[in-house]
């Protein structure tokens, strides 16, 4: 079955940097997207972009970029995602979310990791 | 970016009760859009895509309509296990988008 499983909780100064990963298992994992959620405490859920595992590219939402790089290592079929620059109000759980598409071309979040807790605190 | 505001926000039902939730998009998203459960500590689970695709291994209770800006999700009769927060997520252009959530309790 499929499985993404996420690296374990952080804890991290303003300005400092953190790097998640999310080891998957259970299918291609070149041949799907991951996609990047998160969620601060008490709130919903944000879309932060997603890598092409195959190809490396990648697609950023605007309010991340600059801050954002999403990379992959395909030989441990691990996707991850670094963040800088840290502030308080990146604390939230960071998802990784593997894209699935449907056979007439829509796509959506099919399988999600258990989540990171980030914590930017001085 | 599309804005996608969930009505209500909260709703408070009993076990065997017809649910509905709105979901409006600030401009047209043909039937991008899908819908996802999410219980306390755990991450969000699929229900719907396309708008009215059901999820495989999803109960058929659980059933999604509407195209362009106004989508709905409907749970026909309520079980203990719904109550949670639903949210929906277009994915119609970039950045895709969340709703606010619906947080469904128990009456």
């Amino acid at each position: 079955q499929v499985q993404l499983v996420q690296s374990g909780a952080e804890v991290k100064k303003p300005g400092a940097s953190v790097k998640v990963s999310c080891k998957a298992s259970g299918y291609t994992f070149t041949g799907y997207y991951m996609h990047w959620v998160r969620q601060a405490p008490g709130q919903g859920l944000e879309w932060m972009g997603w890598i092409n595992p195959n190809s490396g590219g990648t697609n950023y939402a605007q309010k991340f970029q600059g801050r954002v790089t999403m990379t992959r290592d395909t030989s441990i079929s691990t996707a991850y995602m670094e963040l800088s620059r840290l502030r308080s109000d990146d604390t939230a759980v960071y998802y990784c979310a593997r894209e699935g598409v449907s056979n007439s071309g829509y796509d959506f979040l099919l399988d999600w990791g258990q989540g990171t807790l980030v914590t930017v605190s001085s | 970016d599309i804005q996608l505001t969930q009505s209500p926000s909260f709703l408070s039902a009993s076990v065997g009760d017809r649910v509905t939730i709105t979901c409006r998009a600030s401009q047209g998203i043909s039937s991008y859009l899908a819908w996802y459960q999410q219980k306390p500590g755990k991450a969000p689970k699929l229900l719907i895509y396309a708008a009215s695709t059901l999820q495989s291994g999803v109960p058929s209770r659980f059933s999604g309509s509407g195209s362009g800006t106004e989508f709905t999700l409907t749970i026909s009769s309520l079980q203990p296990e719904d109550f949670a927060t639903y949210y929906c997520q277009q994915l119609n252009s970039y950045p895709q988008t969340f709703g606010q959530g619906t947080k469904l309790e128990i009456k």
